[in-house]
């Protein structure tokens, strides 16, 4: 079975940095072709994917968020760790980290999803 | 940064109603788009990716279909664990974007 769980802070305030780390079961952060992604979900608002980081290392980021995000993985422990650096309030959102698994070039998706962390970024 | 753009936004139907939900994007995606089905409190859930390919143990009740920026998705007769937001993702470029959502709810 395979599983992906979030864990980190719940409370931040607005400067500070977000570090989330993705524990993972089930596959090995190895394996050609797969991948681990993170995407967060504002409070009623649409999902938006932030990082993403491959088998090989090569990482990948959201434009919007290139300069304030890092992703990197210990394939020894089996984890993905995220950080977010100068949070503000309207980084407060539930963040998921999901497998990205692909067939060919262009078809990717990501399943399975964690079940999210809930971070709020409040003074 | 490719758009997503579904509709409705939300939805009220009945138990064994047809129901479909359409997902228009920016540019052409051909046909790398992604359905997920959220519940609330849970994670997205992958339902179909390729635009038409259903993942393993999904329904055959739920199906895809489209390419270039037209695409839906269609439940054929919603069953009550079927009331859930869907949204739509393309994988074709970076960075990746999800449809805003349609909440499907009993009416």
């Amino acid at each position: 079975q395979i599983t992906l769980t979030e864990s980190g802070p719940t409370l931040l305030k607005p400067t500070q940095t977000l570090t989330l780390t993705c524990s993972v079961s089930g596959f090995s952060l190895n394996t050609s072709g797969l991948g681990v992604g993170w995407i967060r979900q504002p409070p009623g608002k649409a999902l938006e994917w932030l990082a993403l980081i491959y088998w090989d290392d090569d990482e990948r980021y959201s434009p919007s968020l290139k300069n304030r995000l890092s992703i990197t993985k210990d394939t020894s422990r089996n984890q993905v760790v995220l950080t977010l650096t100068n949070m503000d309030p309207l980084d407060t959102a539930i963040y998921y980290c999901a497998r990205r698994k692909s067939s060919g070039i262009y078809y990717n998706w990501f399943d399975p999803w964690g079940q999210g962390t809930l971070v709020t970024v409040s003074s | 940064d490719i758009q997503m753009t579904q509709s409705p936004s939300s939805l009220s139907a009945s138990v064994g109603d047809r129901v479909t939900i359409t997902c228009r994007t920016s540019q052409n995606i051909r046909n790398y788009l992604n359905w997920y089905q959220q519940k609330p409190g849970k994670a997205p859930q992958l339902l179909i990716y390729a635009a038409s390919t259903l993942q393993s143990e999904v329904p055959p009740r739920f199906s895809g279909n489209g390419s270039g920026t037209d695409f839906a998705l269609t439940i054929s007769s919603l069953q009550p664990e079927d009331f859930a937001t869907y949204c739509c993702q393309q994988s074709y470029s970076r960075p990746y974007t999800f449809g805003q959502g349609t909440k499907l709810e009993i009416k």
